[in-house]
């Protein structure tokens, strides 16, 4: 069954940008007709989505994270990315990234987390 | 952005019992946009239901979803002390912006 893995920065300084890795292993290989998410559980929002790529590089983003983030794809590693700038403690918790169907479908894998620490 | 409120905050209940935990959307939401997620401590979110009442993989016919538009429920019936954890309703259907309730403890 699909997996999924963040990578771990760990410390992020404030103003600086937090980059992210999920490393995915897909039955059949293909990263195809799936969309990736990340999303994050901080004290101060519960749990929140960030945004999302398809596999044809479509992105559609929080409004609330839009002018700050972005994400990639890399299709020839199994890996899609995010990366978050100007960086705030209110940044700080753990983010997730996960799979759906559709756009329009429930986060049915998640991996299993990393902690932020904004510091 | 459609804002998810769960109520109660925290249920306190004993094994055997039931548990009705509540979803309230502040815009009608599709009853094919509806999720239900449950998180232990140090876990990731796990998906339950979709569909406001389809049973995800695996996922024991003790949990029940059901509702529509601003009225979402999601029942356990026979508690098993496994099932101490948090409980996310979350809203799919508005694909500028997906969004969570801020969940319900069940204790155990």
């Amino acid at each position: 069954q699909m997996q999924l893995q963040e990578s771990s920065p760990g410390l992020v300084r404030p103003s600086e940008t937090l980059s992210l890795t999920c490393s995915v292993s897909v039955p059949g290989g293909s990263m195809n007709h799936y969309y990736w998410s990340w999303l994050r559980q901080t004290p101060g929002k519960g749990l929140e989505w960030i945004g999302h790529i398809f596999y044809s590089g479509t992105t559609n983003y929080n409004p609330s994270l839009k002018s700050r983030v972005s994400m990639s794809l890399d299709t020839s590693k199994n890996q899609f990315s995010l990366e978050l700038v100007s960086v705030t403690a209110s940044d700080s918790g753990v983010y997730f990234c996960a799979s759906a169907y559709s756009h329009l479908s429930a986060f049915n894998r998640w991996g299993q987390g990393t902690r932020v620490t904004v510091s | 952005e459609i804002v998810m409120m769960q109520s109660p905050g925290t249920l306190s209940l004993s094994p055997g019992d039931r548990a009705t935990l509540s979803c309230r959307p502040s815009q009608s939401v599709s009853i094919s946009a509806l999720a239900w997620y449950q998180q232990k401590p140090g876990q990731a979110p796990r998906l339950l239901i979709y569909g406001t009442s389809n049973r995800a993989t695996g996922v024991p016919d003790r949990f029940t979803g059901s509702g529509s538009g601003t009225d979402f429920t999601l029942t356990i019936s026979r508690l098993e002390p496994e099932d101490s954890a948090v409980y996310y309703c979350q809203q799919y259907g508005d694909s500028l912006t997906y969004t969570f309730g801020q969940g319900t403890k069940v204790e155990i």
